[in-house]
């Protein structure tokens, strides 16, 4: 059963680009929509996130838009930067049920110089 | 505040052997999990736990035992590890808030 499709599974960007990373998830129970970053050899740590009743925020360089009728949600990266290459996962879930996530499957982010 | 933490970093086991995996977390949250990350899979969901004394089962749960018996300490039991369990592990820790805060992993390698 896969809740949660993400692309592209792996993106290069030229620093100063844009990076726009997808989420389509099924369950229409989940009600916050997370976007979790992890570096080589480290854990995954929360980098934005976004309730439903919004359709969009932001966050210095980094913006959820969020599209309940399509049931996606994607990540923007303005202006792109060597350090945010990195994998990039989102984990949508249902208030409360925090101890489980499902995640998507990962999107492996290369900016290059 | 160390956060959450796991030991060892790194480990490789024959098949048949057993080992546990410790995760311990100072923020005294409520529920924790623990994962496996495995190549153009994500990470899945092994077990969880959402208090003392209180366990679950995730989507991955065949091969691995845990308890819960303290609000800080969470570990993962293989208790006859296979190769198919070669695998970074995650330990995971959260309040009732929706964040979950995650270990540094344990790389896992069973021949």
């Amino acid at each position: 059963q896969q809740q949660v499709k993400q692309s592209p599974q792996s993106l290069i960007v030229q620093k100063g680009g844009i990076s726009i990373i997808n989420c389509a998830y099924e369950n229409t129970a989940f009600d916050y929509f997370p976007w979790y970053q992890q570096f080589p050899g480290k854990g995954p740590a929360l980098l934005i996130a976004i309730r439903p009743d919004v359709s969009e925020k932001k966050e210095g360089r980094f913006t959820i838009s969020f599209n309940k009728s399509a049931k996606q949600f994607s990540l923007h990266i303005m202006d792109s930067q060597p350090g945010d290459s990195a994998t990039y996962f989102c984990a949508p879930l249902t208030t409360g049920t925090a101890s489980k996530l499902t995640f998507g499957t990962g999107t492996r982010l290369q900016v290059t110089l | 505040n160390a956060g959450v933490t796991q030991t060892p970093k790194f480990q490789v086991l024959k098949t048949g052997q057993s080992m546990t995996l410790q995760c311990a977390q100072d923020m005294n949250h409520e529920y924790m999990s623990w994962y496996r990350q495995d190549p153009g899979m994500g990470l899945r969901l092994i077990h969880y736990s959402v208090g003392a004394g209180i366990t679950d089962q995730g989507e991955v749960p065949n091969g691995y035992n845990v308890s819960r018996s303290t609000t800080e300490d969470f570990p993962l039991r293989l208790l006859s590890a296979a190769p198919s369990q070669t695998s970074v592990y995650f330990c995971a820790s959260s309040s009732s808030a929706d964040t979950q805060y995650f270990g540094p992993g344990t790389r896992l390698t069973v021949l």
